[in-house]
């Protein structure tokens, strides 16, 4: 009975470098949301996907941030060039549809020296 | 446009005394979801509860019980005889129904809960 599962739990890159974050959805569950959660600010929403499709990515940056959910693996959050800023929680959600209930992965903490 | 507000940034306690943290929230839909989630100090969220905008009964859940008021917007969360492990930050969060809505998550700034020995 697996939860929501992301990987890594902790990301340390440098100024410039890739990141890349999976998640994993619960079983049965083909709904993906990606929330950020900046230090001493709340949970915000970046973007929605189903399978092989961006619903909603009206909370992304207009760049170096992209999304996908391809029709088999994880869903994959990449950053490039980070930068410090991006310093952040990184959290995946999943559902069943799109106004039930969200199921929290752990997060990936990522950590931009 | 959709706001939640947890006007209480942080909540201090003994154990065994009962708290409540306040949601408002603000929203044009007439078909909405509100959630509260909580987020202990190792960092992982809590699915608690979802309800719709249509069910304002109270609900109970062991020492949890919530209280929506519509003609309020308001979404309350009371722990009764707290606990120790109950510390964590506490957030409550809207979700819309309307055409160009998906069901993402607007959250409130959360409530950090301390519950002292």
């Amino acid at each position: 009975n697996a939860g929501v599962m992301q990987n890594p739990r902790h990301l340390v890159r440098r100024r410039g470098q890739e990141a890349r974050l999976r998640c994993s959805p619960m079983k049965g569950h083909s709904h993906v949301y990606w929330y950020r959660q900046l230090p001493e600010e709340g949970l915000k929403f970046m973007v929605y996907l189903q399978k092989e499709n961006i619903i909603d990515e009206s909370g992304m940056p207009k760049e170096r941030f992209s999304a996908e959910f391809p029709k088999e693996g994880p869903s994959i959050l990449r950053i490039q060039q980070v930068v410090r800023g991006d310093s952040a929680a990184y959290f995946c959600a999943s559902s069943r549809g799109d106004l039930y209930e969200q199921y929290f992965g752990p997060g990936t903490r990522l950590t931009v020296t | 446009a959709q706001k939640v507000t947890q006007a209480q940034t942080e909540i201090s306690v003994v154990e065994k005394e009962d708290v409540t943290l306040d949601c408002v929230y603000e929203t044009r839909d007439t078909t909405y979801y509100l959630f509260w989630y909580k987020q202990p100090p190792s960092g992982e969220l809590v699915f608690l509860i979802r309800r719709n905008s249509f069910d304002e009964q109270n609900e109970i859940s062991g020492r949890y019980s919530w209280n929506f008021q519509k003609s309020t917007s308001s979404f309350n969360f009371t722990i009764t005889a707290s606990q120790v492990v109950d510390s964590a930050v506490y957030f409550c969060a809207l979700s819309e129904e309307g055409s160009s809505n998906t069901g993402k998550l607007i959250f409130g700034q959360g409530t950090t809960l301390q519950v002292k020995p």
